[in-house]
């Protein structure tokens, strides 16, 4: 199946600082590419759609100042974290679709391991 | 609403069968999901079921999907310990690629 790889999946900073975590799609090219954030022992939350050469479409609550999210190519898409505060602390989650050209019927998403961040 | 429901625990003793329900609110999804997450990992897609069939199984897992009611289970036969898990079910909205995940259901297999 298709791998999808993020870098790094244990980050610590300090407060004030900035973090840039990345989704890469190893094995497809991903026109879309999802970022989740999810709580201690809860559901995950969607907080971005990010599409390929075009903005990052943000869900409603998340602040796009404080959430970068770029998607400079069909492989890799960029989570920057800025003035990072201990509230931020959370384990991120991307996933992405494959292309439309031999992309799953299912829409299947695939996932990537996870980026934990604690900020202190 | 989009909102999906999960019972949050379930423990069941290895070799039994375990059942984990769902229940979602949009009756327009097309493709309804069960994915499990390991301690720190990301999630591992399991099955899917597609809206017009009402079961599928695969190896250990089976999947019943009541849409008049909108309750989907998953079914695993013959838990084992590697069961261990959080399994989250999920349902797509049509026309987009968003899924909307359920709260999430830990599952301890007990030796």
């Amino acid at each position: 199946g298709a791998v999808v790889s993020q870098h790094p999946s244990w980050v610590i900073c300090k407060s004030g600082t900035s973090v840039k975590i990345e989704c890469r799609s190893l094995d497809f090219q991903a026109t879309t590419m999802f970022w989740y954030r999810q709580f201690p022992k809860q559901s995950l939350m969607l907080m971005a759609t990010s599409n390929e050469g075009s903005k990052a479409t943000y869900e409603q609550g998340v602040e796009k100042d404080k959430f970068l999210i770029n998607h400079a190519s069909l492989t890799l898409s960029t989570l920057t974290v800025t003035s990072a505060h201990p509230e931020d602390s959370s384990f991120y989650i991307c996933s992405a679709r494959e292309g439309l050209a031999g992309g799953p019927v299912t829409g299947e998403l695939f996932f990537g391991e996870g980026s934990r961040l604690t900020v202190l | 609403g989009e909102d999906v429901e999960q019972s949050l625990f379930l423990s069941v003793r290895e070799g039994d069968s375990s059942v984990i329900n769902c229940t979602y609110t949009d009756s327009s999804s097309t493709y309804l999901y069960w994915y499990k997450q390991e301690p720190g990992a990301g999630l591992q897609l399991l099955t899917y079921i597609f809206s017009n069939m009402d079961m599928k199984q695969d190896q250990r897992l089976t999947v019943l999907l009541n849409k008049k009611d909108k309750h989907l289970s998953l079914r695993i036969a013959d838990t084992q310990t590697g069961d261990s898990a959080i399994y989250f079910c999920a349902e797509k909205s049509p026309g987009t690629y968003k899924y909307i995940f359920g709260t999430g259901t830990r599952l301890k297999v007990l030796a």
